[in-house]
């Protein structure tokens, strides 16, 4: 399976903090996307990454990509308690023709 | 008005019954996807279709068909239900390359 599987499963923080989550993948990939769900809720693109692009940034978002671990990272700064959701990445793998392989997502719980 | 709609939002089943689940969207966007949800397992692809006259297999498509009406319109349907088919459907739209937009979900009991 080509799934990303992003890193920790759940995260709980307290307001203010940054967030960290992680995403490995397995193949080569055209871009990498980043979606958050709140509970029950559909997804909602946040960031996408290509994969020539090292980082990109998006208000408290950073999110980076490294190609040669076949990694990336999503940072939340200075949390808010909105925050609270579950967070996927998503890989456009080659080969895909634009379809995504999403992982099983980080849990992030911002306590006020 | 939401860009990407599904119906029913919920719906409740039983073993062996036909249900539809209807996705449309007003993003003019040429792909639509179906995905299921469960606890813990992420989205899994079910059917996609690039255009009206191109619809594939996702990952999971057995027990599943869809029927692409217009380009806004991409319906799915479990001809036998089961439980476990029991889930969180979504629809989502795109253009090529680019990112997905989710309809609310269709929340799905079989019993």
């Amino acid at each position: 399976s080509q799934q990303g599987e992003e890193d920790p499963q759940a995260l709980s923080i307290q307001e203010g903090e940054n967030a960290t989550m992680n995403c490995s993948y397995k193949t080569s990939i055209n871009n990498l996307q980043w979606y958050r769900q709140n509970s029950g809720r559909g997804l909602v693109h946040l960031i996408l990454i290509r994969s020539n692009e090292r980082e990109k940034h998006s208000g408290r978002l950073r999110v980076t990509l490294d190609t040669s671990k076949k990694s990336s990272s999503l940072l939340i700064t200075a949390s808010r308690a909105a925050d609270t959701a579950s967070y996927f990445c998503a890989t456009d793998w080659k080969g895909s023709q634009g379809n995504l392989i999403f992982g099983k997502g980080t849990k992030l719980s911002v306590k006020p | 008005d939401a860009d990407v709609t599904q119906t029913p939002r919920n719906r409740i089943t039983k073993t062996g019954k036909r249900i539809m689940l209807e996705c449309s969207q007003t993003k003019g966007h040429d792909r639509m996807y179906w995905y299921r949800q469960d606890p813990g397992l992420g989205l899994r692809l079910i059917y996609y279709s690039f255009d009206v006259k191109d619809i594939n297999k996702g990952e999971i498509s057995d027990g599943y068909s869809v029927s692409r009406q217009a380009q806004a319109k991409f319906s799915l349907s479990l001809e036998s239900a089961i439980p476990n088919q029991t889930a969180l459907y979504f629809c989502a739209t795109s253009d090529t390359m680019k990112p997905q937009y989710f309809g609310p979900g269709t929340r799905l009991l079989v019993l």
